[in-house]
């Protein structure tokens, strides 16, 4: 089974500082993405990055980019100068094969991890 | 351009009770989604849909059932409520991925919490 595992469920941090919220995950697979969504206290889910296994450079997006390590199967998410506005549940996400669209492609699935709850103190 | 909509935003049943939760999308994708989000559980997915039509059983489809007769409108039924129930309910939506590489980015909607007593 493909599982993905985030063993911290909380996390703080300093305003302004760095913070590493870490994603392991367990697959398979070859070639798939790797996606962190965040929720604010507001409930809805934001996409915050994604990463392509096939690209050897991390992703970044402005404060937060990612350390992809593919053969440890690992997938942390950086946030740089945090700010207030970053704290949220943190959730690791990895696409799990679904059954076949009518075009004739493959549909994936998310498998979310159990989430970080990081607060960004000032 | 509304993005995942969901509706209602809250709602408070009684046990055996039954209700309809819509969510409606304008990205014209074509794969929709349920997930419910309990405390400590992350989301895990009830059914999914891959087109107008067709529907399949994710993690935790027991006491729910599911409908796509429309391509932006996906239902969630729960035809006869249990407190188990109780949770928030996302949705969500992505559009088919090309080639071989899986590119399947999810949109969201606003959620809906449901409590059952």
């Amino acid at each position: 089974a493909q599982t993905v595992t985030q063993s911290q469920p909380e996390m703080s941090v300093q305003e302004a500082e760095t913070v590493t919220l870490s994603c392991t995950y367990d697959t398979s697979e070859n070639n798939y993405y790797l996606f962190w969504y965040k929720q604010p206290p507001s409930r809805q889910m934001i996409l915050v990055i994604r990463q392509e296994a096939y690209k050897q450079q991390n992703a970044t997006e402005n404060r937060f980019s990612v350390n992809f390590q593919k053969a440890a199967k690992s997938f942390s998410l950086k946030i740089s100068d945090s700010q207030l506005g970053d704290t949220a549940m943190y959730f690791c996400a990895f696409p799990t094969l679904g059954i076949v669209g009518r075009s004739g492609g493959s549909n994936y699935k998310l498998t979310f991890g159990k989430g970080t709850l990081l607060t960004v103190n000032p | 351009n509304a993005g995942v909509t969901q509706t209602p935003k809250f709602r408070v049943l009684k046990t055996g009770q039954s209700m309809t939760l819509l969510c409606a999308q304008d990205m014209n994708h074509e794969y929709m989604y349920w997930y419910r989000q309990d405390p400590g559980m992350g989301l895990r997915l009830i059914h999914y849909s891959v087109g107008e039509g067709t529907t399949a059983k994710g993690e935790v489809p027991d006491g729910y059932n599911v409908s796509r007769l429309k391509k932006q409108n996906f239902l969630l039924g729960l035809e006869s409520a249990a407190p188990s129930q109780t949770s928030v309910y996302f949705c969500a939506s992505s559009s088919p991925p090309r080639g071989e590489v899986r590119t399947d980015t999810q949109y969201f909607g606003p959620g809906t919490r449901l409590t059952v007593l």
